[in-house]
Parts: C-alpha cells; sequence; structure tokens
C-alpha cells in the first residue's frame, strides 16, 4: 500500500532559526496537503500543493512539491515559540489520503 | 466559525467492554472520515463515509469495529469488545464532498483507554 514517510521524526531549535521537514511518498501523488497539531490538539489543515514543482508561501513558511510529485517539503524561517507542534504531511493517491508520521518541532525561546 | 463536534472527550473502559463513539460534522459536509491516532504517529484511515455510504473501510477491523452514518450527517464509531491495543485518539474529520484536493477539519478527538 502506500506509505508516506517524513524526516526527521523530531526536531528543537532556537527561536528564530529555520527548519524544515521532508515528506517521501513511494508512490507518485495527486496532491498533498500539510497539516499542523499543536500539543493536546487536533490536525489542522495549512496547505495543499497540486503541481508538479508547485511552490506556496504562507508568511513564514515555504511549502514545496517535488518535481516527480513523489515529494515535499515545509521550510519555516525564523521559527517562533507559535511554531511549536507536530507538522504532517498527508499524500493523496486517487481518492485516499495517507498521513505520514509527523515531525515535531520544539522552539526554545 | 463551524467545528467537528465529538463525544465523549474522554473515555476509560476495561477490556472486552463496549465503547461508542459519536461525531457531528460540520454542517454540509458531505464526507465524513474516522482516524485512529496512535501517539507519536499520525492519524490512521479506519473509514471514510460519503453522505451514507461507506466509501472505504479497508483499514477498519471489522471483527471488532463498526461505523454508521445512517442519515448521512452524524456518525457512531463502535467497538466491541475493546482491546487493550485500542487505547488511542479517535479522530473524526469532515469535508465538503469527496473530491481530491478537499481540505479536511477535524474534531477535537475522544482520548480512548483500555483498561
Amino acid at each position: 500500500g502506500q506509505q508516506v514517510m517524513q524526516i526527521p521524526q523530531y526536531q528543537h531549535v532556537q527561536e528564530g532559526e529555520d527548519f524544515t521537514t521532508y515528506c517521501n511518498s513511494s508512490t507518485t501523488l495527486s496532491n498533498i496537503q500539510w497539516y499542523k497539531q499543536r500539543p493536546g490538539g487536533h490536525p489542522v489543515f495549512l496547505i495543499q500543493l497540486v503541481k508538479s514543482g508547485e511552490v506556496k508561501k504562507q508568511k513564514r513558511l515555504t511549502f514545496q512539491f517535488g518535481e516527480a510529485k513523489k515529494n515535499s517539503s515545509l521550510h519555516i524561517t525564523a521559527t517562533q515559540t507559535t511554531d511549536v507542534g507536530t507538522y504532517f504531511c498527508a499524500g493523496r493517491r486517487y481518492s485516499t489520503l495517507t498521513f505520514g508520521k509527523g515531525t515535531m518541532l520544539l522552539v526554545s525561546p | 466559525e463551524a467545528e467537528v463536534a465529538q463525544s465523549p472527550r474522554y473515555k476509560i473502559t476495561e477490556k472486552s467492554q463496549a465503547v461508542a463513539f459519536w461525531c457531528d460534522p460540520i454542517s454540509g459536509h458531505a464526507t465524513l472520515y474516522w482516524y485512529r491516532q496512535i501517539l507519536g504517529q499520525g492519524p490512521e484511515l479506519l473509514v471514510q463515509f460519503q453522505d451514507e455510504s461507506v466509501v472505504d473501510d479497508s483499514q477498519l477491523p471489522k471483527d471488532r469495529f463498526s461505523a454508521e452514518r445512517l442519515k448521512g450527517v452524524d456518525s457512531t464509531l463502535k467497538i466491541q469488545p475493546a482491546e487493550l491495543g485500542d487505547s488511542a485518539m479517535y479522530l473524526c474529520a469532515s469535508s465538503h464532498r469527496l473530491a481530491e484536493g478537499d481540505e479536511q477539519y477535524f474534531g477535537p478527538g475522544t482520548r480512548l483507554t483500555v483498561t
């Protein structure tokens, strides 16, 4: 079945440092979604990427979808303590959305 | 802002007992999902409904789990009998329609502990 892998599992940064999480799929995806889950909370939709090579920005967050539509990345510039949480990618193939295991981000002030 | 409602928020049950969770999606959302999330893992899809019909239940352990959405609105997920390994967060999500690219709105979840 479809597998979606994320690295790293965990990252601890100082406030102001950059952060990147990577997502890789075993199969070509039709699109990829990114979610953020705060500690004790539920996943919240951030963005969706559809086109090969697509890049989208949301303030300090930059999302990329690979040319082969099998990988994606989320980059946060100058992290803030409010960025703390687990970031999940979710790859869609046909009607099935498969979540990765997530990258937990800790930010120290 | 409309939200997905779930109850109960927490449930403690003994193994071999029956347990049920309820979900009320955002009004007008035709697609409803039940996920199981183990601590430190991503959500794992259990069942997906389009209106009252099951679209995907390939990952649902059907010997003990059942799900229904009789009127195509709210939904119930049942486990009978519960096992220790069922301890997890059970998340419900909804989206406008079953289509590629629809964002999912998650409820607060039900934290199940089986003792």
